[in-house]
């Protein structure tokens, strides 16, 4: 599986859109971008995953550049409670496990 | 409904004890899983099973035993604890394991050895 690279942490103001971004320049056609998210420290919760169009879902929001190489999580109204570490993954489309990296520290501050 | 559940929530262990680690989950999933989380770090996979009778190893499997004779159960085993496995423990299930779907986490289990 393609390796992703995301900023150790970021800062946002509540209410205001959250973007994470990740590079993933050596994703292959059959991967896909998976955001993953651990408040604290409970379990990981799916956020959201694509392939090469751009996805919405009630939490959050993916857009994939068109090259693939890169995505971006957004949070449109970031609230104190979306406090977490973000993890992008790229994982193909068969059984093999997911691969966690060390993640963004989004810090919501009011 | 659930989910995933993990017991113990909290361990403390002498170094050479022995003890499992339960997962369990009731949403009739096939592909079960441990990872291993160490302060400021992301996780790292152990053990995983896409069924019953059918285990493999991750990253990270020394030290660690596991079997699946149920679907629902997919317990983890330290034969010997020693320090460097003092760790937070986290499982996860889905429905398969194929790559599109979601990933379910139980709440963890924090472990001290001593």
């Amino acid at each position: 599986d393609a390796k992703t690279t995301q900023p150790t942490s970021m800062d946002c103001a509540e209410g205001r859109a959250a973007n994470l971004p990740c590079n993933h320049s050596t994703i292959s056609g059959n991967e896909y971008v998976y955001w993953y998210r651990q408040i604290h420290s409970q379990g990981p919760q799916y956020i959201i995953h694509g392939l090469k169009n751009n996805e919405t879902n009630e939490m959050a929001s993916l857009i994939i550049t068109e090259d693939r190489k890169s995505s971006t999580l957004i949070l449109p109204h970031a609230t104190l409670r979306d406090t977490a570490v973000y993890y992008c993954i790229v994982r193909g489309s068969g059984n093999t496990p997911l691969v966690f990296g060390k993640g963004t520290r989004l810090s919501v501050i009011a | 409904n659930a989910g995933v559940t993990q017991t113990p929530k909290f361990q403390v262990l002498k170094t050479g004890q022995s003890m499992t680690l339960q997962c369990a989950q009731d949403m009739n999933h096939e592909y079960m899983s441990w990872y291993r989380q160490d302060p400021g770090m992301g996780l790292r996979l152990i053990h995983y099973s896409v069924g019953a009778g059918i285990t493999d190893q991750g990253e990270v499997p020394n030290g660690y035993n596991v079997s699946r004779s149920t679907t629902e159960d997919f317990p983890l085993r330290l034969l010997s604890a020693a320090p460097s496995q003092t760790s937070v423990y986290f499982c996860a299930s889905s429905q398969t394991g194929q790559g599109t779907e979601k990933l379910f986490f139980g709440s963890g289990t924090q472990l001290s050895v001593l």
